[in-house]
C-alpha cells in the first residue's frame, strides 16, 4: 500500500539557517503529495502542495519538489526564523480518499 | 466562514465511560477522517467516510466507534472498549484528491 516515509528528527537550527527534511514515498499510481505544519496544541495546516511530477509547490518561503524519479518531495526554506518551529508532515493522496502520513518531524529554532 | 470544528477542545474521561467526539464541516466536503496522535508520535487513522451512511476501519479502529448520518458530521465515540485512550484526535475532511483541512482537535484525558 501507499506508505510516507520522513526524515525522523527532533532538528534543532540556529536562526537563518537552511532547513532540509527528507520525505519519500511509495505508492502505486501518480499521487498528490503535501506538507502540513502543527503548532503546539493545534489541528495540522497546509503548508504547500503538489499534484503531478516536476511541480514545486511553495509557501511562506517554503518549497518542495514533487520527483517521480526518485519519489521524493523534500522540504526546504533558505532562512528559518523561530516562528517556524513546529512538526511538519509529508502526507500522500493516490486517487482514492486514503491519506498517508509521515510520521512528523520537530523542528526547533533558536534565536 | 467555512471550516472544520472539533468540540469540545478538552475532555475528560472516567474508566469505564463511553464518551463522543463532534466534527462538524461547512465545506461540502464528502470524505472525513477520524486521527489519533500520541506525544511525539504521527498521526494514526481511527476510520474515515467517504459518503454519507458509509464508513471504513483505519488502521487502530478498536475501542471506537463512528456514524456518518449527515454529509456534514462525523462524530467519534470513545467506548470503554478503548484502553488506553489519553491522546489528541484530529478531524479532518476533503473532497477527492485535493487536500484535507483539519479541525483544531479535542484533547481527552482518562481521570
Amino acid at each position: 500500500g501507499d506508505s510516507v516515509t520522513q526524515m525522523e528528527g527532533p532538528v534543532t537550527l540556529s536562526e537563518e539557517a537552511f532547513l532540509t527534511i527528507n520525505c519519500t514515498y511509495t505508492a502505486t499510481g501518480y499521487p498528490s503529495l503535501f506538507w502540513y505544519v502543527q503548532y503546539p496544541g493545534e489541528g495540522l495546516q497546509l503548508l504547500l502542495k503538489a499534484t503531478k511530477a516536476d511541480d514545486k509547490g511553495s509557501n511562506k518561503g517554503f518549497e518542495a519538489t514533487y520527483r517521480k524519479e526518485t519519489t521524493s518531495f523534500h522540504l526546504e526554506k533558505g532562512s528559518v526564523q523561530v516562528s517556524d518551529s513546529a512538526v511538519y508532515f509529508c502526507a500522500l493522496s493516490d486517487w482514492d480518499y486514503k491519506l498517508s502520513f509521515g510520521a512528523g518531524t520537530t523542528v526547533t529554532v533558536r534565536a | 466562514d467555512g471550516g472544520i470544528t472539533q468540540s469540545p477542545k478538552y475532555l475528560f474521561r472516567k474508566e469505564g465511560q463511553n464518551v463522543t467526539l463532534s466534527c462538524e464541516q461547512n465545506l461540502n466536503h464528502d470524505a472525513m477522517y477520524w486521527y489519533r496522535q500520541d506525544p511525539g508520535q504521527g498521526l494514526r487513522l481511527i476510520y474515515y467516510s467517504q459518503i454519507v451512511n458509509d464508513f471504513q476501519k483505519g488502521d487502530i479502529a478498536e475501542g471506537y466507534s463512528v456514524s456518518r448520518e449527515k454529509k456534514e458530521s462525523f462524530p467519534l465515540t470513545v467506548t470503554s472498549a478503548q484502553k488506553n485512550p489519553t491522546a489528541f484526535y484530529l478531524c479532518a475532511s476533503r473532497p477527492q484528491g485535493a487536500e484535507a483541512f483539519f479541525g483544531q482537535g479535542t484533547r481527552l484525558t482518562v481521570v
